[in-house]
């Protein structure tokens, strides 16, 4: 099993390119979630998926839309890119107990 | 207050105890997580405790609830150079089950 999978590893974009991230999994999972991580900020919660065909906003949803194209994928795109979103973003998957898989995450800059 | 906190850095010398606190908000949050994060990785699942529990130890891990203080603790007894990494306290929140990361504490690992 290979558990969550991110493409790409990483990107550079400059001010207002748009491009997808991509997250599956493969662990039958129903809930998926798309998390941020700054510098001394933690994770913030982006946008996350409770089952197919569902999505809702987290906490920093703006500049974001996600699509859960199947139980496996759950894909994040920014239509505009910005500066303030040059970030590292997680994708991860919730088993049993509520615990989180996480993937190895994409490192996004934008100029 | 609303956030997950802990400290931000400990360091300490190998063969040491490390012991990483943590604490959390919500009184109903039904598990408590540590997660591990090494350079350039995502975040690894290290252990969690039902919030029934007093305490959990893993090998050389021991996780310390104290629900009345709403604190968590992680303690990695003999503490080695590959433990050096940043760990996440997180609790599970609302009906969704999200998770709650604290922003980490970098655990440097003196030889």
């Amino acid at each position: 099993n290979a558990g969550v999978t991110q493409t790409p590893k990483f990107q550079v974009l400059k001010t207002g390119q748009s491009m997808t991230l991509q997250c599956a999994q493969d662990m039958n999972h129903n809930s998926m979630y798309w998390y941020r991580q700054d510098p001394g900020m933690g994770l913030r919660l982006i946008y996350y998926s409770a089952s197919e065909g569902t999505t809702d906003k987290g906490e920093v949803p703006n500049g974001y839309n996600v699509s859960r194209l199947n139980k496996r994928e759950f894909s994040l795109r920014l239509e505009s890119a910005a500066p303030s979103q040059t970030s590292v973003y997680f994708c991860a998957s919730r088993g049993a107990a509520d615990t989180q898989y996480f993937g190895p995450g994409t490192r996004l800059t934008v100029l | 207050g609303e956030d997950v906190e802990q400290s931000l850095f400990l360091s300490v010398r190998e063969g040491d105890s490390s012991v990483i606190n943590c604490t959390y908000t919500d009184s109903s949050s039904t598990y408590l997580y540590w997660y591990k994060q090494e350079p350039g990785a995502g975040l690894q699942l290290l252990t969690y405790i039902f919030s029934n529990m007093d305490m959990k130890q893993d090998q050389r891990l021991t996780v310390l609830l104290n629900k009345k203080d709403k604190h968590l603790s992680l303690r990695i007894a003999d503490t080695q150079t590959g433990d050096s990494a940043i760990y996440f306290c997180a609790e599970s929140r609302g009906s969704q089950g999200n998770l709650i990361f604290g922003k980490g504490t970098k655990l440097s690992v003196k030889p």
